[in-house]
């Protein structure tokens, strides 16, 4: 089945540094990819859909400077979170999307625990 | 506008009974799909069992069957035979629009635990 690799599972990083996390669509090329965030208990919430080649188009609220997404291949696209503060610590998951039937089932990463101190 | 309502944050069954999650929606797209997703502790998210609004009829994926019912905008996830490891979080997710704009929407999840 498709398969989508997101690393790293777990950073810890001191506050006002960057953290990159990557995720890669493996047997798959994922023309779109979103971004989602989890607080503990909660659900999912998207912040931003990224499309192969072009900028990425943020949910409300979702600071783009903040949140850097690049989606430069079809198999891979990126989150840095800049200037991380301990408020930025979550769950980050990504899920892509295989080709463009209307209904394919996203396929989600395993998700990066950040950690700012 | 899109809403996914889990009206039961926890719920409890036994070993090898039948539990039935519950998930409403509200969208007035005429075409939209709606995914169960399980989710266990180590966070990463698995996908259950797909139905499109017009599906006739109900999505089973072995134990899993959607109760699907248009009228009441209901999609109702049922297990039935609970193991042990099916003890995690569910998630129900609608697809809303379509193209370029296909998006995603998560309920609040229903923690389901699984005792023996």
């Amino acid at each position: 089945g498709a398969v989508v690799s997101q690393h790293p599972s777990r950073v810890i990083c001191k506050s006002g540094t960057s953290v990159k996390i990557e995720c890669r669509s493996l047997d798959f090329q994922a023309t779109t990819m979103f971004w989602y965030r989890q607080f503990p208990k909660q659900s999912l919430m998207l912040m931003a859909t990224s499309n192969e080649g072009s900028k990425a188009t943020y949910e409300q609220g979702v600071e783009k400077d903040k949140f850097l997404i690049n989606h430069a291949s079809l198999t891979l696209s990126t989150l840095t979170v800049t200037s991380a503060h301990p408020e930025d610590s979550s769950f980050y998951i990504c899920s892509a999307r295989a080709g463009r039937k209307v209904d394919p089932p996203l396929h989600f990463g395993n998700g990066t625990r950040l950690t700012v101190t | 506008a899109q809403k996914i309502t889990q009206t039961q944050p926890g719920m409890f069954v036994q070993e090898k009974e039948a539990v039935t999650l519950d998930c409403t929606y509200d969208t007035s797209d005429p075409s939209y799909g709606l995914f169960w997703y399980k989710q266990p502790s180590s966070g990463e998210m698995i996908f259950l069992i797909y139905q499109g609004s017009y599906d006739q009829q109900n999505a089973t994926e072995g134990r899993y069957s959607l109760n699907f019912q248009k009228a009441r905008k209901s999609a109702n996830l049922v297990i039935s035979a609970s193991q042990l490891g099916d003890s995690a979080m569910y998630f129900c997710a609608m697809r809303h629009s379509g193209g370029s704009n296909y998006k995603l929407t998560f309920g609040k999840g229903t923690l389901l635990t699984v005792n023996p």
